[in-house]
Parts: structure tokens; C-alpha cells; sequence
């Protein structure tokens, strides 16, 4: 199956400073989503980006499906970043066994201080 | 708030136990997922339905059932739990379930087995 690799797999930064999470994938994807795990376990959407550049707020994310990965851009980061972030993608469906199956890396644990 | 809603929030039980985890999709919503994320395996797909109908499954152990009923919710049924069962288990839904459609995650329910 395909096989989705983060990093880096830990990143502790200071309140206002800049951050980029990779997401690698070793097939091509119909379906990549970001997610936000915070400390109380919530999975939030963060987006949706098979292909192209999307913005929302001081997060925007950039997936280059030909070269098979995506970028995570935080801005000005602030305590409340602290948590996991998860990328997931679903490659084209084979057979029918996978259909709407997101596969996930294993995460990038961010730690903001003030 | 995704929509999705699932009960309980926490479950604490003995092994050999037997438990029922229920999941609301968004409203509109054909399509549920069941994940679980435990702390060995990250998060990991066990199973897909769409509109009552089993769509994919994924490494479900043959303990666990689940099911889609008529009104569109479902319920994962946990059975003889043991210890590595503990986990979050995490419900999905999106309105089409298919392999491009975004997936929205629910709270979770956070299972402790003793």
C-alpha cells in the first residue's frame, strides 16, 4: 500500500516564528488532507489538497502531486499550534479493498512556547 | 465542531468485556468511517460503510463488528476486549465516499480497557 512519510517528526519552536511540515507519499494520491490533533485528542481539519496551494489564515499548505509531496507553512505561530499534525492521503482505489481509506503518516509533534 | 458526533466521550472496561461505540454522521452524509489510533500503531482505517452497505475494510480484527443502520448512524462493537485494544477511536463521514471526497473526523471515544 502506499506509504506516507512526515518530518520532521518533532519541532519546538518560540511564539512568533515561522514553521514548514513535510509530507511525503510514495504513490499517487486522489486525496490529501491535513489535521490538527490538539492536546485533548480532536482531529480538526485543516485542509484538503490533492493538488495546488491553499491558504487560511496564518496556515497555508502547497501539495506538488507530480514530485509526490506536501507542505505545511505555519506563520507566526503561537502556543495554541502546540499539538500533532497529521497528513493522509488515499491513492487511486485498486480492486475496490481500499475505497475511502485514509492512510496517515505518523505525525509532526509541535511544541510552541511562549 | 465537524458535525460528527460520537458517544461516549471516554469507556473504561475489563478485558473479556464487550463495549458499543456510536457514531452520527454530518448530516447529508451517506458514508462512515472507523478508525483507531492507538499508541504502537498510530491511526489506522478499520472500516468504511456507505448508505448501510460495508464499502472497505482495513485491518479489523475479528472482535470488532460494526454496522450502518437505516437512519445513517453506526456503531462499532468491540468484543472480548483486551489490553492493546485500548485506543481513540475515531468515526468519519463524508457525503459520497469516494476515494476524492473529504473526510470529516468526529471527537472520538477514548477506550480504556483494565
Amino acid at each position: 500500500g502506499i506509504q506516507v512519510e512526515q518530518s520532521p517528526p518533532d519541532l519546538i519552536l518560540q511564539e512568533g516564528a515561522n514553521s514548514t511540515l513535510r509530507c511525503n507519499f510514495s504513490d499517487s494520491v486522489n486525496n490529501l488532507q491535513w489535521f490538527h490533533q490538539n492536546p485533548w485528542g480532536q482531529l480538526i481539519n485543516l485542509f484538503y489538497i490533492p493538488s495546488g496551494t491553499k491558504q487560511n489564515g496564518r496556515l497555508s499548505a502547497t501539495t506538488v502531486a507530480t514530485e509526490r509531496y506536501s507542505l505545511l507553512y505555519i506563520s507566526s505561530s503561537q502556543t495554541t499550534d502546540s499539538g500533532v499534525y497529521f497528513c493522509a492521503v488515499i491513492a487511486p482505489n485498486a480492486g475496490g479493498t481500499s475505497y475511502g481509506k485514509l492512510t496517515f503518516g505518523q505525525g509532526t509533534i509541535l511544541t510552541v512556547h511562549p | 465542531d465537524s458535525g460528527v458526533t460520537q458517544t461516549p466521550k471516554h469507556l473504561i472496561t475489563a478485558t473479556g468485556q464487550r463495549v458499543t461505540l456510536r457514531c452520527s454522521p454530518r448530516s447529508g452524509d451517506l458514508s462512515v468511517y472507523w478508525y483507531q489510533q492507538s499508541l504502537d500503531q498510530g491511526l489506522q482505517f478499520l472500516i468504511q460503510y456507505y448508505n448501510g452497505e460495508e464499502r472497505a475494510k482495513g485491518n479489523i480484527l475479528e472482535r470488532f463488528s460494526a454496522q450502518q443502520f437505516p437512519d445513517l448512524h453506526s456503531e462499532l462493537n468491540l468484543s472480548s476486549l483486551e489490553l492493546g485494544d485500548s485506543a481513540l477511536y475515531f468515526c468519519a463521514s463524508n457525503q459520497a465516499g469516494g476515494t476524492y471526497n473529504e473526510q470529516f473526523f468526529g471527537p472520538g471515544t477514548r477506550l480504556t480497557v483494565l
